[in-house]
């Protein structure tokens, strides 16, 4: 089972506030990753991580930035939060096996819903 | 060209039927894994089952089943006597193997609604 952790889960804000989506996950899981879904449609990958100080952008471009100083821990930031931000964020984390391969399996978290007003 | 196509927008079914949500599915890589998620109406996403592409037998876990043609292309999940609990979103996504390590490849899902 896997134990990785959002904060917070729903989050109301004016528009040009700065916010900080939390994620941690206690698997010691190397790769990390921040997903943007819209009600009813699919995940789209917005940042990667393949470990500590990496941090790759993903395919759907967002305004949003984010670290790796822990491995346990992939926060997400906005500098200035606008109402086309508004979605929900999905964090996840896999553990690298063996070479690697397609067989990693991705755990998420709760997600965040965020409201821009 | 959409790598991922979930053709069922919804589907209805009664409490202990069997339902199999249709997943195909685009790529010239030889290796490549498939994987379902469930999403509930809570938001988290719930890793169900996973299919290799040289996996030789169909991947089963409990109710679900993955009905895999590969020549087809088709990754379809199988869900036996569905319960009232199985009322979710369920997203079919893939990794292929020059993109391992990096992100899941996701459907834009199909909606199932179990009733009694």
């Amino acid at each position: 089972e896997a134990d990785i952790y959002q904060t917070p889960r729903y989050l109301v804000i004016g528009t040009g506030k700065k916010i900080t989506l939390e994620c941690s996950q206690t698997m010691g899981h190397d790769k990390m990753y921040w997903y943007q879904q819209d009600p009813g449609m699919e995940l789209h990958l917005i940042h990667y991580s393949y470990g500590v100080n990496s941090t790759e952008k993903g395919d759907l471009s967002s305004e949003s930035t984010v670290s790796r100083i822990r491995t346990e821990h992939f926060p997400l930031t906005l500098e200035s939060a606008r109402p086309s931000h508004t979605s929900q964020y999905l964090c996840a984390s896999s553990a690298t096996r063996g070479s690697g391969g397609p067989r990693e399996t991705q755990y998420f978290g709760p997600g965040t819903r965020l409201l821009v007003l | 060209a959409q790598k991922i196509t979930q053709t069922q927008p919804g589907m209805f079914v009664q409490e202990k039927e069997a339902v199999t949500l249709d997943c195909t599915y685009d790529t010239s890589d030889p290796s490549y894994g498939l994987f379902w998620y469930k999403q509930p109406s809570s938001g988290e996403m719930i890793f169900l089952i996973y299919q290799g592409s040289y996996d030789q037998q169909n991947a089963t876990e409990g109710r679900y089943s993955l009905n895999f043609q590969k020549a087809r292309k088709s990754a379809n999940l199988v869900i036996s006597a569905s319960q009232l609990g199985d009322s979710a979103m369920y997203f079919c996504a893939m990794r292929e193997i020059n993109q391992a390590g990096t992100a899941l490849i996701f459907g834009k899902g199909t909606t199932l609604s179990v009733s009694s």
